[in-house]
């Protein structure tokens, strides 16, 4: 399996503190892309970073990406009880149409 | 709103049952994809298709089958259900083609909690 890794498991912080994940691959790829999942919901897509650039800011999210280590994390800033959910890396699989997911990361943010 | 439409939050059916998950888009996505969800193995891809009567298997396609007669509508069949394909199932879409609409982007449904018995 292509399956990428998130780490830590889960991740437990208080409201008003930066919240990083990580998540490793093992191809090569045209684009990383992060979800969120709230608990029994759908995922719902927050940011693409393609494979030539390195970082990239969305309001409260920051994404790296480190093509040579094939990881890459997702900073969130700022934590809010909201932001309590499961996060997860896609990549795409190059020359295919499939993205292999990773097994998320849970996030709490506590009040 | 892309809008991805999966047909039943939640089902119960006894092993041996054939089961039928819908999924609806309405994006014109060429794209359609289906996932399981178990936990800590995050999402597994079953099948997926590229256009109309096109499909491939993903990494578990073992004991299910796919249809997609229709560009909006692609369907997950399991053709005889057991206690292991109990599971939430989540169905996604995606354009595909040259231009602004080519984010790469997956669109994903609320999900199908399947329980075998």
């Amino acid at each position: 399996s292509q399956q990428g890794e998130e780490d830590p498991q889960a991740l437990s912080i208080q409201e008003g503190e930066n919240a990083t994940m990580n998540c490793s691959y093992k191809t090569s790829i045209n684009n990383l892309q992060w979800y969120r999942q709230n608990s029994g919901r759908g995922l719902v897509h927050l940011i693409l970073i393609r494979s030539n650039e390195r970082e990239k800011h969305s309001g409260r999210l920051r994404v790296t990406l480190d093509t040579s280590k094939k990881s890459s994390s997702l900073l969130i800033t700022a934590s809010r009880a909201a932001d309590t959910a499961s996060y997860f890396c896609a990549t795409d699989v190059q020359g295919t149409y499939k993205y292999i997911f990773g097994t998320g990361t849970r996030l709490k943010v506590l009040a | 709103d892309v809008k991805v439409t999966q047909s039943s939050r939640y089902l119960v059916k006894r092993t041996g049952e054939k089961v039928f998950l819908e999924c609806v888009q309405d994006m014109d996505h060429e794209n359609m994809f289906w996932y399981r969800q178990d936990p800590g193995l995050g999402l597994r891809l079953i099948y997926f298709s590229y256009d109309v009567k096109m499909k491939e298997k993903g990494d578990i396609p073992e004991g299910y089958s796919v249809s997609r007669e229709k560009k909006e509508r692609f369907s997950l069949i399991l053709e005889s259900a057991s206690t292991n394909q109990t599971s939430m199932y989540l169905c996604a879409s995606s354009f595909w083609g040259r231009g602004a609409r080519n984010t790469g982007e997956l669109f994903f449904g609320e999900g199908s909690r399947l329980t075998v018995l």
